[in-house]
């Protein structure tokens, strides 16, 4: 069954708004959460990934959040560009030795 | 790329004929993952492998097989393809195991007719 949920599974926003993506899981041991863009046609790649030893991490225009208590992870990215147009999927290890996924948000950025 | 590469890349076959996905990767590394990606399921892990003829199920592995008789190479084989399993199929790797990046192959998109 689902152990990570997405939402939204579709989000539009104008350039140099921000987007926000917010995933919950269910296995209280889940100690990563990476995310990761994928462009049409393209292999999933990793943006940003944070360990449960933390609550937040940034890089550049892209941030994520971690509530352990909540079990939920938020993907921030600011000032939004054309190029940031993807699909995200966020992730969180489960059993040890496992890593589920959401079923991906499909981020438009209009120019 | 992580020196990945699955082959075919491109693949159509008649329900109940067996077919096999080949993933190969030049950095031997130990831990590698087959997984599919449908629409609204986002990828779900099939089979992974953690050394040389190591190998365990994931969360959707009714249907399919692995083998990995070498570090190089990590073989997907569905007995008997249905139509169900048309999907894209993703080959991974990580450096540490599950808990660290994934580097993903291509892909190969399989569909069953």
């Amino acid at each position: 069954g689902e152990n990570v949920e997405q939402h939204p599974s579709t989000l539009s926003v104008q350039e140099g708004d921000s987007a926000v993506i917010k995933c919950t899981y269910s296995d209280s041991a889940s100690n990563y959460f990476p995310w990761y863009k994928q462009e049409l046609g393209k292999r999933p790649q990793l943006i940003i990934d944070i360990r449960s030893n933390v609550g937040e991490k940034k890089d550049q225009r892209i941030a994520v959040t971690l509530n352990k208590t909540a079990k939920h992870f938020s993907l921030h990215i600011t000032e939004t560009q054309p190029e940031d147009s993807a699909v995200y999927f966020c992730a969180a290890t489960y059993n040890n030795n496992d890593m589920r996924f959401g079923a991906g948000t499909r981020l438009t950025v209009k120019p | 790329d992580a020196g990945i590469t699955q082959s075919p890349r491109h693949k159509v076959t008649e329900t109940g004929t067996p077919v096999t996905l080949r993933c190969h990767q030049t950095e031997n590394h130990r831990y590698m993952y087959w997984y599919r990606q449908d629409p609204g399921h986002g990828l779900r892990l099939i089979h992974y492998s953690y050394g040389v003829k190591d190998t365990d199920k994931g969360e959707v592995s009714d249907g399919y097989s692995v083998s990995r008789s070498k570090t190089e190479d990590f073989l997907l084989t569905l007995e008997s393809a249905t139509s169900s399993q048309t999907s894209v199929y993703f080959c991974a790797i990580t450096k540490g195991g599950v808990g660290t990046e994934a580097f993903f192959g291509q892909g190969t998109r399989l569909t069953v007719v």
